[in-house]
């Protein structure tokens, strides 16, 4: 069965320098979603991504953050100037079509931890 | 927030069914009913969902009462795998996007 996968599966990284993770969506898919989910914490909805653009940001996808389809396959979240409060998991997901009678897949993240 | 309750927590022996209920009593009509689980820190897998009607596939049955205002997920026969956490979701019929996730049921399968 098609699936999102996703890398690096473990990020460390210091704390100010910039990350990208990394997410191959399932292939026939047009929707692109990251999500975090900080230790212990709900998870938390970050961003849509349709047509090359941004169709659905929450409050905490800032400045700092950005996403981008830079082929046909790949969809990148980077994060500027990383905080110690970025540390968390990244999971991404895709859907064939947007609307309430489509599931999210989702891939099985990528934990960034800031020191 | 997420329109849905939850118990914090289930038990269920293994090879028995596991009901896992969710009330979602302010559901409008256009709203669906989602269910993804969380096994560790893994991602969230899908589930089922249902508009309306009852649904069943290869994981699980979804039943939604009549006036829509509660569901119960069925695993029909739970085994030690099945220990995670699931969420139960409502979520817009129309264009929009994002899933609310709540904190879910916490269900732990036992020999």
């Amino acid at each position: 069965e098609p699936e999102v996968t996703q890398t690096p599966s473990h990020q460390v990284t210091q704390m100010g320098q910039e990350v990208i993770l990394r997410c191959v969506p399932i292939s026939n898919h047009l929707y692109f979603y990251w999500y975090r989910q900080i230790l212990g914490q709900k998870v938390e909805f970050l961003v849509s991504f349709y047509n090359n653009e941004i169709s659905e940001k929450s409050e905490i996808f800032d400045d700092q953050f950005s996403v981008e389809r830079p082929d046909g396959s790949n969809f990148t979240l980077k994060i500027r100037s990383t905080k110690l409060e970025d540390s968390a998991m990244y999971f991404c997901a895709s859907s064939n079509r947007v609307g309430g009678n489509q599931p999210q897949h989702f891939g099985d993240g990528t934990r960034l931890s800031i020191l | 927030d997420a329109k849905t309750t939850q118990p914090p927590s289930m038990d269920c022996a293994e090879g028995r069914a596991a009901n896992l209920p969710c009330n979602h009593s302010t559901i409008s009509g256009n709203e669906y009913v989602y269910w993804y689980r969380q096994i560790h820190s893994q991602g969230p897998q899908y589930i089922i969902h249902g508009l309306k009607n009852n649904e069943t596939n290869e994981m699980a049955s979804l039943i939604i009462t009549e006036d829509r205002k509660s569901s119960t997920l069925i695993l029909p026969h739970a085994t030690l795998r099945d220990t995670a956490v699931y969420y139960c979701i409502v979520r817009e019929r129309r264009n929009t996007d994002k899933l609310i996730f709540g904190t879910g049921t916490r269900l732990q399968v036992f020999p």
